[in-house]
């Protein structure tokens, strides 16, 4: 079956704009996660969600960032006003169930520039 | 603090020579911890959990609480093993606390 996916997978933007990546998780994942991967600092927790709820939403950087996630399915990251230090691969990961039984599997990222 | 510590950005190490990616972390309470792989052009993936205790691609890891660590170790380097490899700690909230991460270059 197919993998996690992510859309698009490359964005360059101009400073101030709106962005949204996408991601589609591996059907029936009930888990989904989006990381920031930028260079010198790793990987970064942003949000976590359980279904269609967040449950954690403490590594969102500002209240610029935000994301949704439909239907149990899709989810929506959306970054407004965008500023160069958002530029960096931003990372979807979905999983069968919590992650202590559960392998985490990740999507191939969408690389954000912000100019 | 939850924190997971990876003090070498980059590491060389020749062909067949002993490997060793060092992971420190900070924790209360007892620790679930991983590695994760990324090689070059595919995607970031599982390595090897401490609770399976497995041996994955000639690569172990051992939990040390008393000097809470989980050192990634393999006896003799592969060149396909260059990669960007992470450190992680999966805390009670379900959430994974990732290390800055260790890039390996295995060298002819």
């Amino acid at each position: 079956g197919a993998g996690v996916s992510q859309s698009p997978s490359n964005k360059v933007t101009e400073k101030g704009k709106d962005v949204e990546l996408r991601c589609d998780p591996i059907s029936g994942h009930t888990a989904l996660y989006w990381y920031r991967q930028s260079l010198g600092q790793g990987l970064e927790f942003l949000i976590y969600f359980q279904g269609n709820s967040a449950p954690d939403k403490s590594g969102l950087p500002s209240d610029r960032f935000s994301a949704e996630r439909t239907g149990g399915s899709v989810s929506t990251l959306t970054i407004q006003r965008t500023q160069q230090e958002d530029s960096a691969v931003y990372l979807c990961a979905s999983s069968a169930g919590p992650i202590s039984y559960n392998e985490q599997f990740f999507g191939p990222g969408t690389r954000l520039t912000v100019l | 603090a939850q924190r997971v510590t990876q003090p070498e950005k980059l590491l060389s190490v020749f062909k067949g020579a002993p490997v060793e990616l060092k992971c420190n972390y900070s924790y209360s309470g007892s620790p679930e911890l991983f590695w994760y792989v990324q090689y070059s052009r595919q995607r970031l993936q599982l390595l090897l959990r401490h609770i399976s205790r497995e041996s994955i691609k000639g690569f172990t890891a051992d939990l040390n609480k008393g000097e809470t660590s989980f050192h990634l170790k393999k006896p003799f380097a592969q060149e396909e093993d260059s990669a960007m490899y992470y450190c992680a700690l999966l805390n009670r909230d379900d959430k994974i606390i990732f290390g800055k991460g260790t890039r390996l270059h295995i060298l002819p």
